[in-house]
Order: C-alpha cells, then sequence, then structure tokens
C-alpha cells in the first residue's frame, strides 16, 4: 500500500516569498491533516480536512497560509508571503475514521523541510 | 497552553534495559493516546495506542500504560535495542470531538550497544 507522499522535500526561499507544498494522502483516507513542526517541538496542528471540507483551521495564521483540498484527495497548502519563523516542517498525514475503541490513527508523509532566509 | 507534556527532553538506556517514557496531559477530554516514533529526515510512525477504557496495552516489546487519575501515560521498551533510538512523540485526541492530534515535544531516546 502507498504511503503519503509529499513535495517537494526540501525548499529554500528568502522572505517574502511564496511557496507551495503538495500531499497526496492514502487512496481511501477522507480525512487529511496539514502539521507544521518547528525544530525542538512537537508537530501543531495548522488544518483538518473532511473529505472537501475544513474541519479545524483554529490555528491557521489565514493572513499568510492557505490550503485546498480539491475533489477530496490531494492538497496543497500555500504560504505567501513567507516569514523566518515560518522556517520548519510541514507534514502532512491522513487517517480513516476511528472508533471508540481503536481510536484515530494518523498516517504521515516524510515531511517538507522549508528554511526561510 | 501546552496540552501534552514530555518534560524530559532525552533519555539514554543500554541495550537490553528498559526504555521508560513519560507523557502527562491537562485536557480531561483526551480519551484516546498515541506513541509515535520518528527517525531523522522521516515522518512520525505509528507505534502503539491506548483508549481511555484501558489501563495497559501491550504489542511485543512496547507497553503503554495509563493512569486517567492522574492524567498520565507511560511508554515501556523491554528489552530496548540500539534501533530503538528516536524521538518519540506522545499524542492525544479527543474522540468525541474533533478528533485532531494533539502532540507533545517528543523525547529523544538513545539506546547505546
Amino acid at each position: 500500500e502507498a504511503g503519503v507522499a509529499q513535495s517537494p522535500r526540501y525548499k529554500i526561499i528568502e522572505k517574502r516569498q511564496s511557496v507551495a507544498f503538495w500531499c497526496n494522502p492514502i487512496s481511501g483516507h477522507a480525512t487529511l491533516y496539514w502539521y507544521q513542526q518547528i525544530l525542538g517541538q512537537g508537530p501543531k496542528l495548522l488544518i483538518q480536512f473532511q473529505n472537501n471540507g475544513v474541519v479545524d483551521d483554529s490555528q491557521l495564521p489565514k493572513d499568510r497560509f492557505s490550503a485546498e483540498r480539491l475533489k477530496g484527495v490531494d492538497s496543497t497548502l500555500k504560504i505567501q508571503p513567507a516569514k523566518l519563523e515560518d522556517s520548519a516542517v510541514y507534514l502532512c498525514a491522513s487517517s480513516l475514521r476511528g472508533t471508540l475503541n481503536t481510536g484515530v490513527e494518523l498516517f504521515f508523509g516524510e515531511g517538507s523541510r522549508l528554511t526561510v532566509l | 497552553d501546552q496540552q501534552v507534556k514530555q518534560n524530559s527532553p532525552s533519555l539514554s538506556v543500554q541495550e537490553g534495559r528498559i526504555s521508560i517514557l513519560n507523557c502527562d496531559y491537562t485536557n480531561s477530554m483526551f480519551d484516546y493516546f498515541l506513541w509515535y516514533k520518528k527517525y531523522p529526515a522521516e515522518g512520525p510512525t505509528f507505534l502503539i495506542s491506548i483508549s481511555s477504557i484501558k489501563d495497559k496495552n501491550e504489542d511485543g516489546r512496547f507497553t503503554v500504560f495509563l493512569n486517567k487519575s492522574a492524567k498520565h501515560l507511560s511508554l515501556h521498551i523491554v528489552p530496548s535495542q540500539p534501533g530503538d533510538s528516536a524521538v518519540y512523540f506522545c499524542a492525544a485526541s479527543d474522540q468525541g470531538g474533533s478528533e485532531k492530534l494533539v502532540f507533545g515535544k517528543g523525547m529523544k531516546l538513545t539506546v547505546n550497544p
């Protein structure tokens, strides 16, 4: 079974430039997540999609970050304009809806490392 | 406000010994807990989980214990192997809510041969 695919793996940009990350989740997974992981910290949820719809984007800096999930499959995360503090690994994850006993297990991609100079 | 806390940033143990990784949480609505393992330049991978209706879950060398009254869980690895060296993240979710995972900061485990 193919895992979560992300691209690019690495990106270096200057502040105020824009960048876009792409994610292809595991086939059949309705829920897709974008997490931001800053060095030395745990992943922080930016946005959660259920099929096409946004479930939670409360921690997404909407003045500069945007995300979409067209047709309920692939997703893109865009940052425009980038700031120095956006340097992080951007992790995409997908999941099946869990049950009370099994819960939700997220499957992560390898991440996209962004460096803003 | 950090809802999931891993207060020790690192742990070093000898091969064959037990590794104990601790995690505390503050949100009483959390009812499902997971441990993820992360190697450098890779995404986190699922290791083991536990529902709040249980106090112990075992999978091979890995056992997770949950103490709901103390809002504390721990991961035991016995025996520890050099390949277990990685960063371990504790995560929690509210299954009755958004199901989103809230992660701790992680703990780096080093198993020495």
